[in-house]
Order: C-alpha cells, then sequence, then structure tokens
C-alpha cells in the first residue's frame, strides 16, 4: 500500500512566489511525518518534522490529520530552494519515502 | 559537524558476484539504516539495525541481502549474489535514538551491476 504520496513530480515557481509542495499520507496509527531534502550534488538532510512544529529555511508544514495530508510551504521562493524534496513517514521502525518533488525556482 | 559516510562512492560488479557496501555512522548513534534508489524512482527503505541485530526489515530485504556491524564504526550491507536489477543508489543513515529522531544520511554508493 502506497504510505506516502507526492503527486506533482516536478514544479516549477518563480522567485517570490509562493511555493506549497503537496504530500498526503496513509496510515491508521499516528504517523510521524518528515521532509527532507537535497541540494544538488549534496547528501539527503532533514528539513522539518511535524512534532517539532518549527519554521526552516523560511518552510513550514502542518499536519492534516482530516485531510491526512503534510503539505510543506513556504511563503517567498528563493533560488536556493531548488531541490528535490522528499516526504516520508515512519510506522514502527520501518520508513515510506514520497516519490519526491523536483521544485524549481525560476529567477 | 560529524558525518554518516559511505564508501565506495561507486561500485561495478559483475552479476552473481557478491557486494558489500559499507558504512560509518555518526559515532554516538545507535539506530543504522539501509536504504536504495533506483534511477528515477523514489527512496525505499531496506532495513533498520539496532543492537546488534535487525529490528525492522522490508520486502525487499530477502535472504540476498544481510547486514552486519563487525567492529564498533562500519556498518555493512552484503548482497551475496547480485542481479541486474540491484543496481541502486543505496544509502546508509543512523540516529541517535529511535524511528522518531531524525536521520541522518551518507552521499551514498552507486551500486551497478553488468
Amino acid at each position: 500500500a502506497q504510505r506516502v504520496t507526492q503527486p506533482e513530480k516536478l514544479l516549477s515557481v518563480f522567485k517570490g512566489a509562493p511555493v506549497e509542495l503537496k504530500c498526503n499520507y496513509s496510515y491508521s496509527g499516528s504517523p510521524e511525518l518528515f521532509w527532507y531534502v537535497q541540494y544538488s550534488r549534496q547528501r539527503l538532510q532533514l528539513l522539518l518534522r511535524h512534532i517539532s512544529r518549527e519554521s526552516i529555511k523560511g518552510f513550514t508544514a502542518d499536519l492534516n490529520k482530516g485531510e491526512t495530508s503534510f503539505h510543506l510551504k513556504k511563503p517567498f521562493a528563493q533560488e536556493e530552494d531548488s531541490a528535490m524534496y522528499y516526504c516520508a513517514l515512519t510506522a514502527g521502525n520501518q520508513f515510506y519515502f514520497g516519490t519526491g518533488t523536483s521544485l524549481t525556482v525560476i529567477p | 559537524e560529524p558525518e554518516v559516510t559511505q564508501t565506495p562512492s561507486h561500485q561495478v560488479t559483475q552479476m552473481g558476484q557478491e557486494v558489500i557496501l559499507r558504512c560509518v555512522p555518526i559515532s554516538n548513534h545507535l539506530y543504522f539504516y539501509w536504504y536504495r534508489q533506483i534511477l528515477g524512482q523514489k527512496v525505499e527503505f531496506l532495513v533498520s539495525f539496532y543492537n546488534n541485530e535487525i529490528s525492522e526489515k522490508s520486502e525487499i530485504f530477502d535472504d540476498q541481502f544481510s547486514v552486519e556491524r563487525p567492529d564498533g564504526s562500519n556498518f555493512t550491507l552484503k548482497i551475496r549474489s547480485t542481479k541486474l536489477e540491484d543496481s541502486a543508489m543505496y544509502f546508509c543513515a543512523s540516529s541517535a535514538q529511535g524511528a522518531y529522531q531524525p536521520q541522518h544520511f551518507g552521499d551514498g554508493t552507486r551500486l551497478s551491476i553488468l
């Protein structure tokens, strides 16, 4: 069963525009959700996790249990935000990644 | 900042041969993981390891795969008889505590099976 869905494979926005990367999940328990980011030629790294309720690099993500979503948002995209973004969920000791969304911020 | 390191960065192996991918997790971390990413596809969980034993594994992690922590620093993934479909990027990760703690990833090893 597909645990994490990222419907957009590619997303392009202009610099300064708002950006939202969608993530939906399916899990009957209480999930722990994360966003990981992979910048060009760099390793996969944690961007944020829902339990921390923090904003990292201007990004926020709210867990919506009713809609089973954990969309990643930023009000004003920057060129350095161009990267691959993965939504991930933990269930027990297993991790499930989405297929990823490649974000391009156009100058 | 401490990092997870993986060697080699690229491994080319003949089909049917055994391959060992090596990882050095962050030194005070207790949980270790392997993932793979086939080109153009998503990152897939393979196995988690804690207290010198496998704590969780996916259906991908069949009898051809094994993991080991041979000493206090290395964490290895062995594929006994490689198949063409094992060609992928393999990522090692570690975390300080359990599944709900952030994982730190290595740069990955690109495995190419000929």
